[in-house]
């Protein structure tokens, strides 16, 4: 079966340019995750969405970041007036809607290959 | 802040050996440790996972250890391979949140 896919899987841009960032997560999982993951250091929880809504989005940095899953699949994470300081690969996840506490699984996240994003 | 502290940066074992990696925590809401396994150019994969009523979880070559008071868990590799060669990281997660706090990694590489 398919995994999370991402695309593009590298985005150049310069300073200053928008930029979108897209992910399809696995096909029934309700719940979707955006990840930054800087160079040499673990991923950095974004936003967090369950269904169509954002349920947490205390992890972006700022207003410049922006995220949406309009019909509760596909999502796409904006980022206005990028900066150098952006630069890093972008991560998403997806998990399926359960009860959280039964299961081995725990709701485990499955991983994208993610996004490189340079900003120039 | 750093929630979840990792150790070491890097680690190199040779085949056969034992890997440990080591992570501390400070939010005592965290109830759910996993640890991923990540290749270069690839998002994070869970290799095993535990809650913290539990003090040990083995799946296959996998151990984590998990000591409730000091806060702490580890990542025991048996046997190590060269394939075994990644970026390992620990995570939490509290039980009212949604998201994983990961350390910082390990990056392991087993010489053949």
């Amino acid at each position: 079966g398919a995994g999370v896919s991402q695309t593009p899987s590298n985005k150049v841009t310069e300073k200053g340019k928008y930029v979108e960032l897209r992910c399809d997560p696995i096909s029934g999982h309700t719940a979707l995750y955006w990840y930054r993951q800087s160079l040499g250091q673990g991923p950095e929880f974004l936003i967090y969405f369950q269904g169509t809504g954002a349920a947490d989005d205390s992890g972006l940095p700022n207003d410049r970041f922006f995220a949406v899953r309009p019909e509760g699949s596909v999502s796409t994470l904006k980022i206005q007036r990028t900066e150098r300081g952006d630069s890093a690969v972008y991560l998403c996840a997806s998990s399926s809607q359960g009860s959280g506490t039964s299961g081995s699984s725990y709701n485990e996240q499955f991983f994208g290959p993610g996004t490189r994003l340079t900003v120039l | 802040q750093q929630q979840v502290k990792q150790s070491p940066q890097s680690l190199i074992v040779q085949k056969g050996g034992i890997s440990i990696i080591n992570c501390a925590y400070e939010n005592t809401a965290f109830d759910y440790f996993p640890w991923y396994q990540q290749f270069p150019g690839k998002g994070p994969a869970l290799l095993i996972a535990i809650r913290p009523d539990v003090s040990e979880k083995k799946e296959g070559r996998f151990t984590i250890s998990f000591n409730k008071s000091a806060k702490q868990f580890s990542l025991h590799i048996m046997d190590s391979q060269p394939g075994d060669s990644a970026t390992y990281f620990c995570a939490a997660r509290e039980g009212s949140a949604r998201q994983l706090t990961f350390g910082s990694g390990t990056q392991l590489t087993v010489l053949p």
